[in-house]
């Protein structure tokens, strides 16, 4: 399975953007890029995901690279609810249901 | 409304027993899966199913085991082989590698 390389924290203050980056070089090209966050205690939640072309929906905003070997996930406007690990997962579109492997993921954290 | 349950939210076993941790969606998806988390860790597969009457293990299946005899439920038993079973255990569901994938609110099991 195409592996993904995410920072292991990063800061940001509240109501600035964020760019939550996620290198994975040896994506193949049935692999979509998907984002989840977990908040502490709880299930990760689903963010975006996307294939080939920048996404955008009501929580954030998904840039790929033109090569697809990197991403970044773009919250606009970063609040203290946003605080949590981000993982960057790639899952095959195989017509039936894929592994879905995690990393470790970026802990965020939003400061006032 | 649709969603994946997990229960019980928390669970106290005494070393040496068996449990069974209980999972249930009712969205349809074909595909359900069994995390385990460690704390300050991420997320590590034990066993995904793809379809009724047949699974795979993940990375960590050893002293693990699951049935999927209904689509709607994938229980996960923990057995007594499984040396270090205190873990927070998260089980998800989705359709294909090109949807979103649910995850339910995880069981804390702590075997005392």
């Amino acid at each position: 399975d195409a592996k993904t390389t995410q920072p292991n924290s990063m800061e940001s203050n509240e109501e600035e953007p964020v760019h939550l980056p996620c290198n994975h070089s040896t994506i193949s090209g049935t692999d979509y890029i998907h984002w989840y966050r977990q908040l502490p205690s709880q299930g990760p939640e689903y963010v975006i995901h996307g294939l080939t072309s920048n996404v955008n929906n009501r929580m954030a905003s998904l840039a790929i690279a033109e090569d697809r070997k990197s991403s970044t996930l773009i919250l606009h406007r970063a609040t203290l609810r946003d605080a949590a690990v981000y993982y960057c997962i790639l899952r095959k579109n195989t017509g039936t249901a894929s592994k879905l492997t995690f990393g470790t993921g970026t802990r965020l954290q939003v400061t006032l | 409304d649709g969603g994946i349950t997990q229960s019980p939210k928390y669970l106290f076993r005494k070393e040496g027993q068996n449990v069974t941790l209980s999972c249930e969606q009712n969205l349809n998806h074909d595909a359900m899966y069994w995390y385990r988390q460690d704390p300050g860790q991420g997320l590590r597969l034990i066993y995904y199913s793809q379809i009724v009457n047949d699974f795979q293990k993940g990375d960590i299946a050893e002293g693990y085991s699951v049935s999927r005899e209904k689509k709607e439920s994938f229980p996960l038993t923990v057995t007594s082989a499984q040396k270090n079973p205190t873990a927070f255990y998260l089980c998800a569901s989705s359709i294909d590698g090109g949807s979103e994938a649910f995850f339910g609110q995880g069981t804390r099991l702590t075997v005392v």
